[in-house]
């Protein structure tokens, strides 16, 4: 595809739940950002890989949180025991760059409920 | 924690009018950017400027950057209906290997 592409796009989880969004970033783009955004406000960092390399997991709200990317390419985020809090709008991000030195390419979103 | 913050948080303009928003960080950056996301979609890149230029334009985009006063900011002439959307800026650190850090964002709302 031409995009980033995120799947599912809507996801329901009962509260204690595992759940898994797949993030399939744009070929050849080397750096890939997964964010939280919280309705109205604005992307909240949480990991980042360089290829395979998980550079910057600084974001990650607990050991809860869980991301990885083993070919370089599609990541997956993990969230084990979804709580309340967990509800938002999950972003992935991929650039051609490392780290942002250039513009980054959004996927559309998960949006995550947890009941 | 997020490394910019927008101002205002919510703009209201009639059609036709300009729009400016302004953005400002905390630390040495490497470059500014400025993004658009209409409701429920993505965030899409409108400009990018960096931290050794003052000034960029793209179509009816004007982005400033003052390193001095570690502030930018984003004017938008002529504004149309279909540029009502939350901006936001994001800001890369000098610091090597440092990802995106966005800003809590400007509402835009243009009204026809």
């Amino acid at each position: 595809g031409a995009g980033v592409s995120q799947s599912p796009r809507y996801k329901v989880a009962k509260r204690g739940q595992d759940v898994a969004l797949r993030c399939d970033p744009i070929s050849g783009h080397v750096s890939l950002f997964w964010y939280q955004q919280a309705l109205g406000q604005g992307p909240e960092f949480l990991t980042y890989f360089q290829n395979e390399a998980q550079l910057d997991k600084s974001g990650l709200p607990s050991d809860r949180f869980f991301a990885e990317r083993p070919e370089g390419s599609v990541s997956t985020l993990k969230i084990q025991r979804t709580q309340q809090e967990d509800s938002a709008v999950y972003l992935c991000a991929s650039s051609p760059s490392q780290s942002g030195y250039t513009e980054a390419f959004f996927g559309q979103g998960t949006r995550l409920t947890v009941v | 924690s997020q490394q910019g913050e927008e101002d205002p948080q919510a703009l209201s303009i009639q059609e036709g009018e300009n729009a400016t928003m302004n953005c400002s960080y905390k630390t040495s950056i490497n470059n500014l950017q400025w993004y658009r996301q209409n409701s429920g979609r993505g965030l899409v890149h409108l400009i990018l400027i960096r931290s050794n230029e003052r000034e960029k334009h793209s179509g009816r985009l004007r982005v400033t950057l003052d390193t001095s006063k570690k502030s930018s900011s984003l004017l938008i002439t002529a504004s149309r209906a279909a540029d009502t959307a939350s901006y936001f800026c994001a800001t890369v650190l000098n610091s090597g290997n440092t990802p995106l850090v966005f800003g809590k964002g400007t509402r835009l709302s243009v009204i026809a």
